[in-house]
């Protein structure tokens, strides 16, 4: 069954600290892997990484997929409060589906 | 904002009951998505239109259809609603087949 494992579940850091998500999965038919970050309502697209080894970068955050090990990372630095939030971690597999981790929850406080 | 909408924001209906969640894609986007987000199950991908057509077929219960118009809206229709159907209901679109999705503000679904 395809698989999308997200760690840690949640965490709680100080303003200014940087934080690592992990996502890890094991899919049938991996076309790319995407992050959202999703605050009161609706995800909102952060990534998406279809290439090992490329980092994609966006301000403060960055990501990285490794296809050969199966996992992505999402890296925030100098956290600040409004990147509270639940990331979550999803993969697209050919023929369309989107397959979602658990999410993390990140607080980060002032 | 995304460009996506979705209508109703909130319904809350009774058991045995039938509703329609209505969702229009951002202007230009062909394809479109349904999804349903509970505490339990997280976020879990039940179908997908493209251009009109059924394209991929998730986690969706045969009480649950839906359907793309020529205008490209979708509606996502639930019956014989049970109280685990209590969930947020998210469309998305993207502009290909396997394009980036963005999420609208999602409907919010109580069944009593």
């Amino acid at each position: 069954e395809d698989k999308v494992v997200q760690s840690p579940l949640s965490l709680v850091v100080h303003e200014g600290d940087t934080v690592t998500l992990n996502c890890s999965y094991e899919v049938t038919n991996f076309r790319s892997l995407l992050w959202y970050k999703q605050e009161k309502k609706a995800p909102t697209f952060l990534f998406m990484l279809t290439s090992s080894g490329i980092e994609k970068k966006s301000g403060r955050l960055s990501s990285i997929l490794d296809k050969k090990e199966l996992f992505s990372i999402l890296n925030i630095t100098a956290t600040q409060t409004g990147d509270s939030a639940i990331y979550l971690c999803a993969v697209l597999e050919y023929g369309n589906k989107l397959v979602f981790g658990a999410g993390t929850i990140l607080r980060v406080k002032s | 904002d995304s460009g996506v909408t979705q209508t109703p924001k909130h319904l809350i209906t009774a058991t045995g009951q039938r509703v329609t969640l209505r969702c229009s894609p951002r202007s230009g986007d062909l394809s479109v998505y349904w999804y349903q987000q509970s505490l339990d199950q997280g976020l879990q991908f039940l179908i997908q239109y493209y251009n009109g057509e059924e394209r991929a077929k998730g986690n969706i219960l045969e009480r649950f259809s839906a359907q793309q118009f020529p205008d490209l809206h979708s509606e996502l229709n639930l019956s014989s609603l049970e109280l685990g159907d209590s969930a947020l209901y998210f469309c998305a679109s993207s502009a290909g087949n396997q394009e980036t999705q963005y999420f609208g503000p999602g409907t919010r679904l109580l069944v009593l």
